[in-house]
């Protein structure tokens, strides 16, 4: 089966960073893809990665690294609505659209 | 907007019952899916289509059956529910290319009884 692993819970200040790690053992890699949930709502698309290093998006930024099986999300200036669920999913092949899921991370923002 | 629609924000059904989840999406995606979400266990694919007609099973397909009659509808039965299939069901779909984004429904919270 696959393994894919990140922390179960951070807790963070509002204004900081966080860094939700996510590393994977799967039987193939195409893609890593980060999604966001907020309790109650559907998960939104935030980055995919498919070539080893930083993709910046505003204040979120994803990192990957191919031959260590890791990746990280990357939240700058933290706000209250930055409270989610942050899913890391890998696509094992590059002509599948299946995903595999991390069981994800809450992050919880403090004022 | 895109969207995804699910028919249900909340079921409640009796053991044995055949149960429908209707999902719609409105973005002439030829992927769909329907995923469920447990604490602690994360998204777990039940079954996919990737074309009308065409299906094929997750990591967890049994106890489920699909049905892609349309482009724009998936449908998730449970052929006789049992109390383990209560979950949060989520249905989402995606388009041609790989790589590209995933949309979800708002999902369907299911509770067997």
């Amino acid at each position: 089966g696959q393994n894919i692993d990140q922390p179960t819970e951070m807790t963070a200040t509002e204004g900081a960073i966080v860094q939700i790690n996510c590393t994977y053992q799967t039987s193939g890699f195409n893609g890593l893809f980060w999604y966001q949930q907020h309790a109650g709502e559907a998960p939104t698309f935030l980055s995919y990665n498919v070539l080893d290093g930083l993709e910046e998006k505003g204040r979120f930024s994803s990192f990957l690294s191919r031959s260590k099986g890791y990746s990280y999300l990357l939240l700058k200036e933290l706000q209250m609505k930055d409270s989610a669920s942050y899913l890391c999913a890998v696509s094992l092949r590059s002509n599948d659209y299946k995903l595999s899921f991390g069981a994800g991370t809450t992050v919880t923002v403090r004022a | 907007d895109v969207k995804v629609t699910q028919s249900s924000r909340y079921l409640v059904k009796r053991t044995g019952e055949k149960v429908f989840l209707e999902c719609v999406q409105d973005m002439d995606h030829e992927n769909m899916f329907w995923y469920r979400q447990d604490p602690g266990l994360g998204l777990r694919l039940i079954y996919f289509s990737y074309d009308v007609k065409m299906k094929e099973k997750g990591d967890i397909p049994e106890g489920y059956s699909v049905s892609r009659e349309k482009k724009e509808r998936f449908s998730l039965i449970l052929e006789s529910a049992s109390t383990n299939q209560t979950s949060m069901y989520l249905c989402a779909s995606s388009g041609g290319t790989v790589g590209t984004e995933a949309f979800f429904g708002q999902g369907t919270r299911l509770t067997v009884v």
